[in-house]
């Protein structure tokens, strides 16, 4: 069992959706990390956080260290947020991503 | 803005050669990372250094080496490819030890071993 799981593991949305997605993890962390990895490959760092909830335009980050888990919000989804998303703790260990679709 | 650089996009290799991989960051970044990325596996640890000639092992290390002469410079060496080693290579830095630091990844590096 991976470290850090993440669900679902594809996601199809309509532009405009609000979207979820989640990542839990079995051992402690002193940061979490969302990434974005475009078709193509280029992964760019979205968020990192160890506690609360941060946001950026419209992607917002949350994690409950007591229950061990996060979520990635994205509101107003469009079809450029499509992409591959992926959750990792502490830079050592990731999940293996989720595929979000959002068609227009 | 960072600018993490790798040496090729694409690589093609035959089983048993000796490759190298570079990679360089432009912002004097004190950490970097290799991971390799792989259908079903997504993105595994396999070395970082947090300085110049210092060097730690991640989950996959087996196989590989690293090498860091200089602080904006980090390569992965393959002693002796195989084909298991077919995979997308990313490097990344962050500006230092701490765990928060936002990290900067490079382009990838899909290297095939025949």
């Amino acid at each position: 069992k991976n470290e850090v799981e993440q669900s679902p593991q594809n996601l199809t949305a309509q532009e405009g959706e609000f979207i979820t997605i989640n990542c839990s993890y079995s051992v402690g962390i002193s940061a979490l990390h969302w990434l974005q990895q475009h078709p193509g490959g280029g992964i760019v760092s979205l968020f990192m956080l160890s506690s609360g909830k941060k946001k950026h335009g419209r992607l917002i980050a949350t994690i409950n260290i007591q229950e061990k888990h996060s979520s990635l919000h994205i509101t107003a989804s469009h079809p450029r947020d499509s992409a591959v998303y992926i959750c990792g703790r502490s830079r050592l260990t990731f999940g293996e991503g989720t595929q979000l679709t959002v068609n227009p | 803005d960072v600018k993490v650089t790798q040496s090729s996009r694409y690589l093609v290799k035959r089983t048993g050669e000796k490759v190298f991989l570079e990679c360089v960051q432009d912002m004097d970044h004190e950490n970097m990372f290799w991971y390799r990325q792989d259908p079903g596996l997504g993105l595994r640890l396999i070395y970082f250094s947090y300085d110049v000639k210092m060097k730690e092992k991640g989950d996959i290390p087996e196989g590989y080496s690293v090498s860091r002469e200089k602080k904006e410079r980090f390569s992965l060496i393959l002693e002796s490819a195989s084909t298991n080693q077919t995979s997308m290579y990313l490097c990344a830095s962050s500006l230092s030890g701490g765990w928060g630091d936002t990290q900067y990844f490079g382009p990838g590096t899909r290297l095939t071993v025949l």
